[in-house]
């Protein structure tokens, strides 16, 4: 099924581990997204790619990097996890940016402890 | 001032009633606006866009924009247990470059 695929579901990391959650469309999007969700916090934007090849940082970029490898790939990297970082994380993706509507994956929930 | 804002909730509505969700946003530039509706454990899912002043109709949804207000409201007749969710309004920001998310309204239909 076409869509925005992310993997994995589920990971448990020790403070100080690193890793790299992947994010994947298969819709011809141009832009893609990455999100942390936490209770009470709503959605929070980490980072984005507005087309390949660019990625701005969002309202908490902090601990976290990425990079748009092509036109379906987005990741997002954790260089040292920190118990701050346990949340759910979502990747997206749209046409274009702002006035478009967006896709998005299932969701990673990821524990830091 | 959140960009964009909602009532938490949870907000209870009978089976068969009229559940009316509503936002605010501080950016008179915003021109589209989004909800989204996000199942327990799942991930948004869009439902409903309105880009004019005035009412949108999708089935049993419908959006309604006032700019001069700044204020976006869902509402969702003949309401269904299957309609309990979190409902988040989006708007994009003033450079169009991504979407600002409200922290979202839960709803519960009751039998």
């Amino acid at each position: 099924n076409a869509g925005v695929t992310q993997t994995p579901k589920f990971q448990v990391l020790k403070t100080g581990q690193s890793m790299t959650l992947q994010c994947a469309q298969d819709m011809n999007h141009n832009s893609m997204y990455w999100y942390r969700q936490d209770p009470g916090m709503g959605l929070r934007l980490i980072y984005y790619s507005a087309s390949e090849g660019t990625t701005d940082k969002g309202e908490v970029p902090n601990g976290y990097n990425v990079s748009r490898l092509n036109k379906r790939e987005f990741s997002l990297r954790l260089e040292s996890a920190a118990p701050s970082q346990t949340s759910v994380y979502f990747c997206a993706s749209s046409l274009g940016t702002g006035d478009y509507g967006y896709t998005f994956g299932s969701g990673t929930r990821l524990t830091v402890v | 001032q959140k960009e964009v804002e909602q009532n938490s909730g949870p907000l209870s509505v009978p089976e068969g009633a009229i559940a009316s969700l509503n936002c605010t946003y501080s950016d008179r530039g915003s021109q589209s606006f989004f909800w989204y509706r996000q199942y327990s454990g799942k991930s948004p899912e869009l439902i409903m866009f309105i880009y004019s002043n005035g009412d949108k109709e999708d089935g049993r949804f419908t959006a309604q924009l006032n700019k001069a207000s700044q204020y976006v409201s869902l509402l969702i007749r003949d309401s269904q247990p299957s309609d309990s969710a979190t409902y988040l309004c989006a708007a994009p920001t003033r450079s169009a470059s991504k979407i600002i998310f409200g922290s979202g309204t839960r709803l519960s239909i009751r039998p």
